[in-house]
């Protein structure tokens, strides 16, 4: 069953910790992409990779970091620096082609401070 | 910089109804444009995608129209179920490799 799979579903944070969130997926995309969603914004891009290895930052990079070391998985850490964390965060993939092709999500993880 | 927005921002209708959503774009130089569909605490589903030189694209019960020089976009959704009932996003794709522009959504709830 292709798709991409977000780990955990709900995740809690306390004050000044550091939490890493999964993103798999088995559709051989080249692109992959976190967005964060807040109630009443649009999605907004926080940082996104089109190659292993390689990644930029998006428009809401700070507090953030990733890595991409594998094709398949490009987790998001969510650092002590991002001073209001608490949202639902949803990864996508593509395969590339910049803007040519359809971008696939997953079920997203929602993310609350404690 | 590219804004995209929804109009209405929430409707509500009885079932059986056709109804149509909006989406209008700042910038006409788009690559494509992609409705998707949020279920409350869900993802994202993609229902349409709309290459820059096609102007429309059919899913079932769904159509999706493109007009770049207006800058708009329409989803058509014929004989309403209540199982429609979910946000409805759009996001345009600029051709760079820095992923979608989306839209606020519109919430569509369908009465039975």
């Amino acid at each position: 069953d292709g798709g991409i799979t977000q780990s955990p579903k709900y995740l809690f944070r306390k004050e000044g910790q550091n939490v890493t969130l999964s993103c798999e997926q088995n559709l051989n995309h080249d692109a992959m992409y976190w967005y964060r969603q807040d109630p009443g914004q649009g999605l907004r891009l926080i940082y996104y990779s089109q190659i292993v290895n390689d990644f930029q930052k998006g428009d809401i990079a700070e507090g953030y970091s990733v890595s991409r070391e594998k094709k398949e998985s490009f987790p998001l850490t969510v650092t002590s620096a991002q001073k209001n964390p608490t949202a639902f965060y949803l990864c996508a993939s593509s395969i590339g082609n910049r803007g040519l092709s359809e971008a696939f999500f997953g079920q997203g993880t929602r993310l609350t401070v404690v | 910089k590219q804004e995209v927005t929804q109009i209405p921002a929430a409707l509500s209708v009885p079932e059986g109804e056709n109804l149509v959503l909006n989406c209008s774009f700042t910038d006409s130089a788009i690559y494509n444009l992609q409705w998707f569909r949020q279920d409350p605490g869900k993802g994202l589903t993609s229902l349409l995608l709309i290459q820059s030189s096609q102007r429309e694209q059919t899913s079932g019960r769904l159509n999706a129209s493109l007009d770049k020089s207006s800058g708009r976009s329409t989803l058509y959704i014929a004989a309403s179920q209540p199982g429609d009932s979910a946000t409805y996003l759009c996001a345009i794709s600029g051709g760079g490799a820095d992923g979608l522009t989306f839209g606020k959504g519109t919430h569509l709830i369908i009465q039975p």
